[in-house]
């Protein structure tokens, strides 16, 4: 079974501080790696992507990969109250597909 | 704007009673996807279709069903639904099926089964 973890949360940050949200997954040949956000009832919406190891960036947003270690982490710098939401990592496996794989997600909560 | 589209957002049906929903697209993508999400765990792949290959996963149950009559449509049916079949069902569509693909979500229905 391919799993993908995250930490169970939740998690609460104040205004303006960075919110570290991690995952780690079990399938070492796993190709690309995706954060996407989901407000409450709503459906998910992609925040950023990965295939590399290293760090990408996308405005308040840095997603951190590192496949040696089977680890993929996003920070949110500047932290919103609008960033307020669940995100789940997802994780394309070994193979040429884009099945992906889910974890439940944790809910970030960010205080005003 | 291009976009997913899933009809209707909230579904309420008696038990064992036959329901359908609807996925529609503007992408022109050929890969689409069925998810079903409970509440606070992750969307879980029911089946998928590349063009007109379906691909059922393998602990999906007998009772979901799907149908892709052309490019921009697909459809799930539940043929019997249970008490455990409330869920939110998610359609997605990627442009192909290769692995670094982005996948794009409709808004999701959300399934109430009394």
């Amino acid at each position: 079974q391919k799993e993908v973890e995250q930490n169970s949360g939740p998690l609460s940050v104040p205004e303006g501080a960075i919110a570290s949200l991690n995952c780690t997954y079990s399938d070492r040949g796993s190709q690309s790696f995706f954060w996407y956000r989901q407000y409450s009832g709503k459906s998910p919406e992609l925040i950023m992507f990965i295939y590399s190891n290293g760090d990408k960036e996308d405005g308040r947003f840095t997603a951190q990969l590192n496949k040696a270690s089977q680890y993929v982490s996003l920070l949110i710098r500047d932290s919103q109250p609008s960033d307020s939401a669940t995100y789940l990592c997802a994780v394309t496996p070994s193979g040429a597909n884009s099945k992906l794989t889910f974890g439940k997600g944790i809910t970030l909560s960010v205080r005003p | 704007d291009a976009m997913v589209i899933q009809n209707p957002r909230y579904q309420v049906t008696q038990f064992g009673k036959p329901v359908t929903l609807s996925c529609s697209q503007t992408l022109n993508h050929n890969v689409m996807y069925w998810y079903q999400q409970k509440s606070s765990q992750a969307p879980k792949l029911l089946f998928h279709y590349y063009d007109k290959d379906f691909n059922n996963e393998a602990d999906t149950p007998d009772n979901f069903q799907s149908r892709r009559p052309n490019t921009s449509f697909c459809f799930l049916d539940i043929r019997s639904p249970g008490l455990g079949d409330a869920a939110m069902y998610l359609c997605a569509t990627s442009r192909d099926p290769g692995n670094q693909e982005t996948q794009y979500f409709g808004p999701g229905t959300r399934l109430l089964v009394l």
